[in-house]
């Protein structure tokens, strides 16, 4: 199984919107309403963002959303704030009880 | 709220075995419908699921890794463990234990542990 694709880096001024493509296949993205989302700052251990394609754990803000279509998740971040700068990475559900990660964006807040 | 905590040995020498630890706490490692997954990041790169096991100990493998990798469950301890056969230097990466849980999710992680695979 092949990693799901994500642009190496977006990038956004404080208060705008940015999104971040995460591309598979019908084994996976395409194929399960089970893609998730993580952030991690360095040095640090990843947080689920998102998860169920577009359900929110307790505690995220809800500028964070989720979406999918065909074979491709996306994460939108509305209203960038400082904080938000680190890396994002997307994970799907695949066949034969496997997961699959994506390659990771890094998020730079101007 | 629960906490996971990976431990083992911080360098291992190619050709041998890594064997790796996490002691869960704040939650049984019994609980029905959670899966204990380990995931790993390699410097500068992405994370790489490794595979899970059931408190029932089934137990399901990453197909690139599946050959080399066995995932065991103590519930008397709390405590689940990795081990990886012939490591190479591919291997080095940040090694971190998670849970999975219904509609599949990594909704807690351990800090994570380096393990750097050199002679």
């Amino acid at each position: 199984q092949s990693a799901l694709t994500q642009p190496r880096s977006v990038s956004g001024s404080p208060g705008q919107s940015v999104t971040i493509s995460c591309t598979g296949t019908s084994s996976d993205v395409g194929g399960y309403n089970y893609v998730s989302w993580y952030q991690q700052h360095p040095g640090k251990a990843p947080k689920l963002m998102i998860y169920g394609v577009n359900k929110r754990p307790s505690g995220v803000p809800d500028r964070f959303s989720g979406s999918k279509s065909g074979n491709t998740a996306s994460l939108t971040i509305s209203g960038l704030q400082a904080e938000d700068e680190a890396d994002y990475s997307c994970c799907s559900y695949a066949a034969s009880y496997n997961y699959v990660f994506g390659t990771g964006t890094k998020v730079t807040v101007l | 709220q629960v906490q996971l905590q990976e431990s083992g040995p911080g360098l291992v020498k190619p050709s041998q075995t890594l064997s790796l630890t996490c002691t869960v706490s704040g939650d049984s490692i019994n609980s029905a419908g959670y899966y204990w997954s380990w995931i790993r990041q390699p410097p500068g790169k992405g994370l790489e699921w490794i595979g899970y096991i059931y408190y029932s100990a089934s137990t399901y493998y990453n197909p690139s890794l599946k050959s080399r990798v066995s995932i065991s469950i103590d519930t008397s301890k709390n405590q689940f463990s990795l081990k990886l056969s012939s490591v190479t230097a591919a291997d080095t990466a940040v090694y971190y234990c998670a849970r999975d849980s219904p509609e599949r999710r990594f909704d807690s992680w351990g800090l994570g542990t380096l393990v750097t695979v050199s002679s």
